[in-house]
C-alpha cells in the first residue's frame, strides 16, 4: 500500500493563479481531510469528506474548493491564489474503527508558495 | 478562536529526562484526544490517543494523562531520547465527527544527548 499520496511536493504560484493539489489513498478509507500547517498555528482543517459525493467545510474553507467523486481521490482547488495561502498542505484519510477511534493517516505534504 | 490550546511552544530536555506537553480544550463534546508526532519534512503520524472514560493511557515510554473536569490532557515522554526530537501536536474531535480533528499549536521538542 502506498498509503496517502500527494502531488506536487512543491509549487510556486503567482497571485491570482489557480491550481489543484492532488490527494489519493489506497486504503479504502471513507474519510478524507485537507489541513494547512502554518508556523505557530498547528494544523487547521480546510475541508473534509465522509464519503464519495459528500464534503463539508472545516475551520478555514475560504478560497478553497473540494469534490469527492471517488473513494480514492480528494483534490483541493485554489480558485485564485493569494499570498495568505502560502503554507504546507496535508491530506489525510481515516476509517472509523469498530471502537470509534479515528487514526488519521497523513500524506507527505505539499509546500505551496504564492508570490 | 483556538479550541485546543497547547503549551509549551518549544521544549528542550536532556537525554533520559521526562518531557511533558500540556493541552487544554474548550468543547465538552470532544471525546477523542490523539497526539501526533511530526518529523521535519514529513506528515504527522498518530502516536497515542485516549478517550475520556479513562484517566491515563500508557504505550511504552509515552503516557497520556487526562483530566475531564479540568478539560486538560497531557503527554509524558519518559526516558526521552534524541530520536524523540520532533514536533508534537495534541488534537481533539467528537466521535460523531471523526475526520474533523482540531489541533493544538504544536510543541517542538529537542532532546539533547
Amino acid at each position: 500500500n502506498a498509503g496517502v499520496t500527494q502531488t506536487p511536493k512543491f509549487q510556486v504560484l503567482k497571485t491570482g493563479q489557480s491550481m489543484t493539489l492532488q490527494c489519493a489513498q489506497d486504503m479504502n478509507h471513507e474519510y478524507m481531510s485537507w489541513y494547512r500547517q502554518d508556523p505557530g498555528m498547528g494544523l487547521r482543517l480546510i475541508h473534509y469528506s465522509v464519503g464519495a459525493g459528500i464534503t463539508d467545510q472545516g475551520e478555514v474553507p475560504n478560497g478553497y474548493n473540494v469534490s469527492r467523486s471517488t473513494t480514492e481521490d480528494f483534490p483541493l482547488r485554489l480558485l485564485s491564489a493569494a499570498p495568505s495561502q502560502t503554507s504546507v498542505y496535508f491530506c489525510a484519510s481515516s476509517s472509523p474503527g469498530r471502537t470509534g477511534t479515528d487514526t488519521q493517516y497523513f500524506g507527505p505534504g505539499t509546500r505551496l508558495t504564492v508570490l | 478562536q483556538q479550541q485546543v490550546k497547547q503549551s509549551p511552544q518549544s521544549l528542550i530536555v536532556q537525554k533520559g529526562g521526562i518531557s511533558i506537553i500540556n493541552c487544554a480544550y474548550e468543547n465538552t463534546a470532544f471525546d477523542y484526544f490523539p497526539w501526533y508526532q511530526q518529523f521535519p519534512g514529513k506528515g504527522p503520524a498518530l502516536l497515542i490517543a485516549i478517550r475520556p472514560d479513562v484517566s491515563e493511557k500508557k504505550e511504552g515510554r509515552f503516557t497520556i494523562s487526562f483530566n475531564k473536569s479540568a478539560k486538560q490532557f497531557s503527554l509524558h515522554i519518559m526516558d526521552s531520547q534524541p530520536g524523540d526530537s520532533a514536533t508534537y501536536f495534541c488534537a481533539a474531535s467528537t466521535t460523531s465527527n471523526t475526520g474533523k480533528l482540531i489541533f493544538g499549536q504544536g510543541t517542538t521538542l529537542q532532546v539533547k544527548p
